[in-house]
């Protein structure tokens, strides 16, 4: 039984430019958040989406958007990327009434 | 400003003996709690949670206590193992408010030696 699935698990990209990361929740499951671990720190949550629909918004620029497909999976952008965007992103899901959150193991994205 | 803290960045701990991990918080709305333990290189791992109305949950070798009033928790690990070493998260949520994002703290390194 697959957990969460993230792709790419690494990431180089330059200041200025855009990147998308995406998230397979588990099966059955039909909410999707996304948190930022930068290091030394504990992750911080971005969006929630549940049903395809934002649920939720961290203290985020508008720089940092998502979305969420029929099937369930999410997508996170980032435009103009910054260095201070450098961060492990992870992705969580959660079923129905489920307080439990499963995360995946994240994106490492490096800003140079 | 931070709604979860862990004051404690590290914790070394004989192989055996109880580890204890303490948390704090100052939302009072916060009602839901859970830890996560997380591997280099690998997402945070659910490990326990305790909800608002009960003081104690246990789930074999690890237990979380909850005071309201001091607005303080602390998970408890016995007897603790070389496998326990990761760092640990702890988080809050009010899920029963509509609220459901997990806030979390930065973290305590436990290490376990041998």
């Amino acid at each position: 039984d697959a957990g969460v699935t993230q792709s790419p698990t690494h990431l180089i990209k330059t200041r200025g430019q855009h990147v998308t990361l995406r998230c397979s929740p588990i099966s059955g499951h039909k909410s999707v958040s996304w948190y930022q671990q930068v290091l030394g720190q504990g992750p911080q949550f971005i969006f929630q989406y549940y049903e395809k629909e934002e649920r939720g918004r961290g203290n985020f620029p508008d720089r940092f958007s998502a979305r969420q497909f029929p099937n369930y999976s999410s997508e996170l952008n980032v435009n103009a990327l910054l260095l201070g965007d450098s961060a492990l992103y992870l992705c969580a899901s959660s079923g129905t009434g489920n307080l439990g959150y499963t995360f995946g193991s994240g994106t490492r994205l490096t800003v140079v | 400003d931070q709604q979860v803290k862990q004051n404690s960045p590290s914790l070394s701990v004989q192989e055996g003996r109880i580890s204890i991990l303490n948390c704090d918080y100052t939302n009072s709305m916060f009602d839901y709690f859970l830890w996560y333990k997380k591997y280099p290189a690998e997402g945070p791992t659910f490990l326990i949670s305790i909800s608002s109305i009960k003081d104690k949950n246990e789930d074999g070798r690890f237990t979380v206590f909850l005071n309201k009033s001091a607005k303080h928790l602390s998970l408890h690990i016995v007897p603790s193992q070389p496998g326990d070493s990761a760092v640990y998260f702890c988080a809050a949520t009010a899920p029963y408010s509509g609220n459901t994002p997990l806030v979390f703290g930065k973290g305590t390194r436990l290490s376990v030696i041998a």
